[in-house]
C-alpha cells in the first residue's frame, strides 16, 4: 500500500483566498483523522471521521475551517477564507481498529500551508 | 488545556549514550500511550506503545516506562544513534477512543 497520500505538499497562498488540502487513507482503513502542527501547541486533532461520517470536530479553530469524507478514499480540509496565522503543517492520519497491533494511526508527509 | 506535556523542547546526546524523552499527562482517563517519531518533511511515525496495565515495554534499543501514580512516562533509547536525531511526540488515548492526545514534541539531537 501507498500509504496516506496528501496533496498538495506546499501550498502558498494569500489571505482571504480559499484553501482546500486533500488526503487519500490506506484503503480498508475506517477512521480519517485531520491535525494541525505548529511550534507553540504541536500536533492538534481538528477533527475525525469513521465510516466517513464525522466523529468529533471540537478541534476545528472555528467556523472558516471544514472537512469532509465524500467516500472512503478521500477527505478534504478546507480554510476559507485563509488568514496569515493558518499557516502550520496540516497532517491526515488514518487508522482500522480492526489491525489492533501497537500502532492505532499512519499519518500522510503533509501538506506545508503558508498564508501571505 | 494540555493534557499531554513534553516539558523539554529540545534534548542533545552524545552518540552511544542513553537518550531518556519524558511526558506527562494530566488526564486519568487515558490508558493507552504510544511515542511518535517525526523526521524533517515526513508525517510521524509510530515507535513504542504502552499499556496502562504495564508498566514497562521494550523494543530493541527502546523502552518505554510508565508510572501511573506520577501520570509519568519516559522513553529510553539505548545506545543512541545519528539516526535517532528526530522529534519525538507522546500521545495518549482512552479505551474504547480512537482519539490521539500529543504533545508539544522534543527535538532530540545526537552528537557523534
Amino acid at each position: 500500500d501507498a500509504g496516506v497520500i496528501q496533496s498538495p505538499r506546499h501550498e502558498v497562498t494569500e489571505m482571504g483566498q480559499e484553501v482546500t488540502l486533500r488526503c487519500k487513507p490506506i484503503s480498508g482503513h475506517d477512521y480519517l483523522f485531520w491535525y494541525r502542527q505548529t511550534m507553540m501547541r504541536g500536533l492538534e486533532l481538528l477533527i475525525y471521521f469513521n465510516n466517513n461520517v464525522p466523529i468529533d470536530d471540537s478541534g476545528m479553530p472555528e467556523d472558516r475551517f471544514s472537512a469532509k469524507m465524500p467516500n472512503a478514499s478521500f477527505s478534504t480540509l478546507k480554510i476559507q477564507p485563509s488568514e496569515p496565522r493558518d499557516s502550520a503543517v496540516y497532517f491526515c492520519a488514518s487508522s482500522s481498529p480492526r489491525d489492533r497491533g501497537e500502532e492505532t494511526q499512519y499519518f500522510g508527509p503533509g501538506t506545508r500551508l503558508l498564508v501571505l | 488545556d494540555q493534557q499531554v506535556k513534553q516539558n523539554s523542547p529540545s534534548l542533545s546526546v552524545q552518540e552511544g549514550r542513553i537518550s531518556i524523552l519524558n511526558c506527562d499527562y494530566t488526564n486519568s482517563m487515558f490508558d493507552y500511550f504510544l511515542w511518535y517519531k517525526k523526521y524533517p518533511a515526513e508525517g510521524p511515525t509510530f515507535l513504542i506503545s504502552i499499556s496502562s496495565i504495564k508498566d514497562k515495554n521494550e523494543d530493541g534499543r527502546f523502552t518505554v516506562f510508565l508510572n501511573k501514580s506520577a501520570k509519568h512516562l519516559s522513553l529510553h533509547i539505548v545506545p543512541s544513534q545519528p539516526g535517532d536525531s528526530a522529534v519525538y511526540f507522546c500521545a495518549a488515548k482512552g479505551f474504547g477512543n480512537e482519539k490521539l492526545t500529543f504533545g508539544t514534541g522534543t527535538r532530540l539531537t545526537i552528537i557523534p
